[in-house]
């Protein structure tokens, strides 16, 4: 069975900082790895996605992931995170066949002035 | 275009009454899927159309919950005798087709928070 574990339940970071999110799968085979934002109120957004290639994918809004197969894990990073950036975070597993997404427990973001 | 639509966006019933949750997904997209948000349980799925059909209802949690999707289009997820546990944010999404070899990006609407009293 597909799984997504996100450790961090809750993360604070000061604007400007840098930002790593943790992802870890479990697939039986290829997987394709999803993140998506959550603002309050609003519906998933997707950021960036990973099928097949480079590792290392850009999303929107200066965001960006890298897969790591030996490590089963999906991490996403911002350089340097802008008050708008807090929300919650989600990342998602999917594979081939009808694309039923499994998704992590969310992280939420605080960004600090 | 316009995005996939829920309505309504906040339901509030008693316990033991039926609701109907509706969404509509992107023109042309021909599979669509329902989530459900709760706090204990994160994003779950809980069942895939494809066209009308519904091949995947295993993410359905009882034979309370049931969902029909007419025309290829519009859906409805409906609860019967909601308990306080059904209290969540349901989600839809639409995609183009289903996955065979290929991805294509799911859509989210924004959702229907239901509290259930």
């Amino acid at each position: 069975a597909q799984s997504v574990t996100q450790p961090d339940i809750h993360i604070t970071v000061s604007e400007g900082a840098s930002l790593e999110l943790r992802c870890n799968y479990s697939y039986g085979a290829t997987p394709y790895l999803f993140w998506y934002v959550q603002s309050p109120g609003q519906g998933l957004q997707l950021l960036l996605k990973y099928f097949s290639g480079d590792t290392l994918v850009q999303g929107i809004k200066g965001f960006e992931a890298e897969f790591k197969r030996s490590q089963s894990s999906f991490n996403l990073r911002k350089p340097s995170v802008h008050w708008s950036d807090a929300a919650e975070y989600f990342c998602a597993v999917g594979g081939v066949g009808y694309g039923k997404l499994t998704f992590g427990q969310g992280t939420i973001l605080t960004v600090h002035p | 275009g316009a995005g996939v639509s829920q309505s309504p966006s906040n339901k509030v019933t008693e316990k033991g009454k039926d609701v109907e949750l509706r969404c509509d997904p992107i023109s042309g997209h021909t599979a669509l899927y329902w989530y459900r948000q709760s706090l204990g349980q994160g994003l779950e799925f809980l069942i895939y159309f494809q066209g009308n059909s519904a091949p995947d209802k295993s993410g359905l949690p009882s034979d309370r919950f049931s969902a029909e999707r007419t025309g290829g289009s519009v859906s409805t997820l409906t609860i019967q005798r909601t308990q306080q546990e059904d209290s969540a944010v349901y989600l839809c999404a639409s995609s183009l087709a289903g996955q065979r070899v290929s991805y294509n990006e799911q859509f989210f609407g924004p959702g229907t928070r239901l509290t259930v009293l």
